[in-house]
């Protein structure tokens, strides 16, 4: 079993919608959670950073971490076009550990 | 702060050839990283390093060899390049420990080709 588990996708929704990500994992060590967003050619860049359980909001993004089922998610509401990209779950190791991503193209 | 560069931004190779890729950071990073990015698999570890004068092996090493000399500096050589590490090469760094200002950087990326 993977460290990591994320759904590759691809994903398309239309303008609007209301976005779920998740990601699964299996060492109940890990207390840091991250989301990176990565638009095409580009490198990632962290976009959500949580510790241990519970939900934090930014904006139109909300992180939420389930330690007991050991399942993290990230919603985006009134999705744009510029969300248009792949999102990368990782968990703070050394190194981090990260899912494959999940690319998801939102549709004007 | 120019953060996490890395040189050269595009190369083809020809099966057999060497190079050796770049990475330089300015942010005092102690931990430092090189992966591969192909379609499908997600980022995968090539090498990392915990400090000057260190290296590690990280999911992927073979055929790659790597370098700290300096604390800024992280270099991935291919001694022998094969056309399976065509890819996508990233560098990132991050600081020393855990929590919520240990914020790993990516570089922009170097785009190989084997021929």
């Amino acid at each position: 079993q993977k460290e990591v588990e994320q759904d590759p996708g691809p994903l398309s929704v239309p303008e609007g919608a209301i976005v779920s990500l998740n990601c699964t994992y299996s060492n109940s060590a890990f207390q840091y959670f991250m989301w990176y967003r990565q638009y095409s050619r580009k490198g990632p860049e962290l976009l959500m950073y949580t510790y241990s359980s519970g939900n934090k909001e930014d904006g139109r993004f909300t992180a939420q971490v389930d330690k007991s089922s050991k399942y993290i998610s990230l919603f985006i509401r009134d999705s744009q076009p510029s969300d248009s990209a792949t999102y990368l779950c990782a968990m703070m190791g050394t190194p981090l550990v990260f899912g494959k991503g999940t690319r998801l193209s939102v549709i004007a | 702060n120019a953060g996490v560069t890395q040189t050269p931004k595009f190369r083809v190779l020809k099966t057999g050839q060497s190079m050796t890729l770049l990475c330089a950071q300015d942010m005092n990073h102690e931990y430092m990283y090189w992966y591969r990015q192909d379609p499908g698999m997600g980022l995968r570890l090539i090498h990392y390093s915990v400090g000057e004068g260190t290296t590690a092996k990280g999911e992927v090493p073979d055929g790659y060899n790597v370098s700290r000399l300096k604390k800024q500096n992280f270099l991935l050589g291919l001694e022998s390049a094969a056309p399976s590490q065509t890819s996508v090469y990233f560098c990132a760094s991050r600081p020393y420990g855990q929590g919520l200002n240990n914020e790993q950087f990516f570089g922009p990326g170097t785009r190989l080709t084997v021929l």
